[in-house]
């Protein structure tokens, strides 16, 4: 369970201030994704990383971006932040493609007023 | 669209009796398909997968490509067994989809 960790684990901010969420490994996988959880919806795909500075949108990536400067970590952040974005976002990594078993953090609860 | 369903939100079974876990989905080809879970105060694991056709914690899943299905059971409920699980496929294109998830719950 060490190997991924998140920060932080929780906060609150204000409707359009800007968010940074992070994750960090130190299992050396190639692959980091971003989900977001939230009821009535299971897990729903942010964005990923398939390598340092690649990455690509999953299906909920509208208000976000993020950034991959290294192997261990994997950014996220809400350039302006809506009460919509209220959620937990876990992060998770795997060794190969998707199909892989994916490693999941703590999780991350974000609530926007 | 390719699409992952679980129809059940909540479901709650009596401890020794069995646990289906309802999953299906919408895809023309070959998925790869996954359960992972979520126990209280836990991160989020896989439990199995159908390619490794392997029983986990005695749950196991059988894929049905004529019914599209790939449904969870456990044929005598722990109390350890109360968790949210979710089904998850893989369709090619270098992303999980996931389920809406079903919350069991079992009952002493």
């Amino acid at each position: 369970d060490a190997g991924i960790t998140q920060s932080p684990r929780h906060k609150v901010t204000e409707t359009g201030t800007p968010v940074t969420l992070r994750c960090h490994q130190t299992e050396n996988h190639r692959y980091m994704y971003w989900y977001r959880q939230d009821p009535g919806h299971g897990l729903r795909l942010i964005h990923y990383s398939y390598g340092v500075k690649d990455t690509d949108k999953g299906e909920v990536s509208d208000g976000y971006s993020v950034s991959r400067s290294k192997t261990e970590d994997f950014l996220l952040t809400l350039e302006s932040a809506t009460s919509s974005q209220t959620s937990v976002y876990f992060c998770a990594t795997s060794q190969g493609r998707a199909y892989n078993e994916q490693f999941f953090g703590p999780g991350t609860r974000l609530t926007v007023l | 669209a390719q699409r992952v369903t679980q129809p059940e939100k909540l479901l709650s079974v009596f401890k020794g009796a069995p646990v289906e876990l309802k999953c299906n989905y919408s895809y023309s080809g070959s998925p790869e398909l996954f359960w992972y879970v979520q126990y209280s105060r836990q991160r989020l694991q896989l439990l199995l997968r159908h390619i490794s056709r392997e029983s986990i914690k005695g749950f196991t899943a059988d894929l049905n490509k004529g019914e599209t299905s790939f449904h969870l059971k456990k044929p005598f409920a722990q109390e350890e067994d109360s968790a949210m699980y979710y089904c998850a496929l893989y369709f090619g294109n270098e992303k999980l989809t996931f389920g809406t998830g079903t919350r069991l719950t079992i009952i002493p």
